[in-house]
């Protein structure tokens, strides 16, 4: 079966410091893989994919992501921590043989980033 | 118009009545999809249309739950004889043609309360 586990419901980090947001996956193909933001009071917003081709992906606000097949992993990274970026973060999954268009997310990782 | 929209933001009924949530996708898109956000849960996939075909409702929770798209735009989730454990926030996104590869973008969400 399909599926996205973030393992960490919350992270804390101060501000200026690197940040990790972690997802792992399981799926029966090749995956697309997605991280979503959302705000409070807003909906899901799109940081960043990974579809083929260079394992570091790089998307919206300063944020990257590393694809790991071999630990079927989907790290979300950020060198340096904003407090505005104090959010909700989605991984999401697509199997691309499974015929579903359908996205499978994570439960969420609600990141705090201290002042 | 410039992003998917939802209406109402916010819906409060009693047990047993009868909703329905609209959504207005990007101009333009062909492919709608709705999930539900309860809370401390992920998303959780409900149905997919591409134009006005649904070819996945695999999330549909029951029978109590429809949805009709007309014109290959506006789209409406119906609940029938709504149930306390309706209450979440229903998010519709959209994508330009129903690729794996393409970016969903999503509404505000409706806040549904059911009493």
């Amino acid at each position: 079966a399909q599926s996205v586990a973030q393992p960490e419901d919350q992270v804390n980090v101060a501000e200026g410091n690197p940040l990790t947001v972690k997802c792992t996956y399981s799926v029966s193909g090749n995956p697309y893989l997605f991280w979503y933001v959302q705000y409070p009071n807003r909906g899901l917003q799109f940081l960043l994919k990974y579809i083929t081709g260079d394992n570091l992906v790089k998307g919206s606000y300063g944020f990257e992501a590393e694809f790991n097949k071999s630990q079927t992993s989907f790290h979300l990274k950020k060198p340096s921590a904003l407090v505005s970026d104090s959010a909700l973060y989605f991984c999401a999954v697509r199997d691309r043989t499974s015929g579903t268009y359908k996205y499978i997310f994570g439960t969420g990782t609600r990141l705090k980033v201290l002042a | 118009g410039a992003g998917v929209s939802q209406s109402p933001s916010n819906k409060v009924t009693e047990k047993g009545k009868d909703v329905e949530l609209r959504c207005d996708p990007i101009s333009g898109h062909t492919a709608l999809y709705w999930y539900r956000q309860s809370l401390g849960q992920g998303l959780e996939f409900l149905i997919y249309f591409q134009g006005n075909s649904a070819p996945d409702k695999s999330g549909l929770p029951s029978d109590r739950f429809s949805a009709e798209r007309t014109g290959g735009s506006v789209s409406t989730l119906t609940i029938q004889r709504t149930q306390q454990e309706d209450s979440a926030v229903y998010l519709c996104a959209s994508s330009l043609g129903g690729n794996f590869q393409e970016t969903q973008y999503f509404g505000p969400g409706t806040r549904l309360l059911v009493l």
